[in-house]
């Protein structure tokens, strides 16, 4: 059972423009999310993280939405530049979790292009 | 530079061996855990220990152990090697359970 699902696997822009990447759950247990950045042959790479008491969060060009409703959230990265070409990967962590372990979706590739 | 350091970095190795991944956790984290990623797959939790301890158990397979020693770094043991248990294995570490993990750059193992 997939409890967190990235449904793009692909996501392409143009540079200077909005990329929007989505992720949606299922457990409504899960009380924090983080989104991971990684490049090939490299390991994930911490980008931004949200708790569940809040809607938004900002860091510079990124910014994460939940919508707890609706079980979802999504990553703005504004505005693209090439070197955010990357593998975007949305992680969970369960409420009563005292492990901190962390689970992730399928992932989604985005280019920007030039 | 995530501060996490696994090796080795490449890995083949033919049906039914054993081979040993080693993970050194970043300075003061005492948290490990063990991440498989296969081809065009997400990330797979294994395994996690938390300052010696096994804390948490996903979706390890039974040919497949860990541990962590008192020095916190820790090793991931897979033995009876299968051409299916090719793939990226990464370590992350974090200070305690509820951080915000960190993760090295993993261990390709190919299995021939």
């Amino acid at each position: 059972d997939q409890q967190v699902k990235q449904n793009s696997p692909s996501l392409s822009v143009q540079e200077g423009r909005i990329s929007i990447l989505n992720c949606d759950y299922t457990n409504s247990m899960f009380d924090y999310f983080l989104w991971y950045k990684k490049y090939p042959a490299e390991g994930p790479t911490f980008l931004i993280s949200i708790s569940s008491i809040k809607d938004k969060n900002e860091d510079g060009r990124f910014t994460v939405f939940l919508n707890k409703s609706a079980k979802h959230l999504s990553l703005h990265i504004v505005p693209s530049q090439p070197g955010d070409s990357a593998v975007y990967f949305c992680a969970a962590r369960g409420q009563t979790s005292n492990t901190g372990k962390l689970i992730f979706g399928q992932g989604t590739t985005l280019q920007v292009k030039p | 530079d995530s501060g996490v350091t696994q090796t080795p970095k490449h890995l083949i190795t033919a049906t039914g061996q054993r081979v040993t991944l080693r993970c050194s956790p970043r300075s003061g984290d005492l948290s490990v855990y063990w991440y498989q990623q296969s081809l065009d797959q997400g990330l797979q939790f294994l395994i996690q220990y938390y300052n010696g301890e096994e804390r948490a158990k996903g979706n390890i397979l039974e040919r497949f152990s860990a541990q962590q020693f008192p020095d916190l770094h820790s090793e991931l043991n897979l033995s009876s090697l299968e051409l299916g248990d090719s793939a990226l294995y990464f370590c992350a570490s974090s200070v305690a359970a509820g951080n915000t993990i960190y993760f090295g750059e993993g261990s390709w193992l190919t299995v021939v």
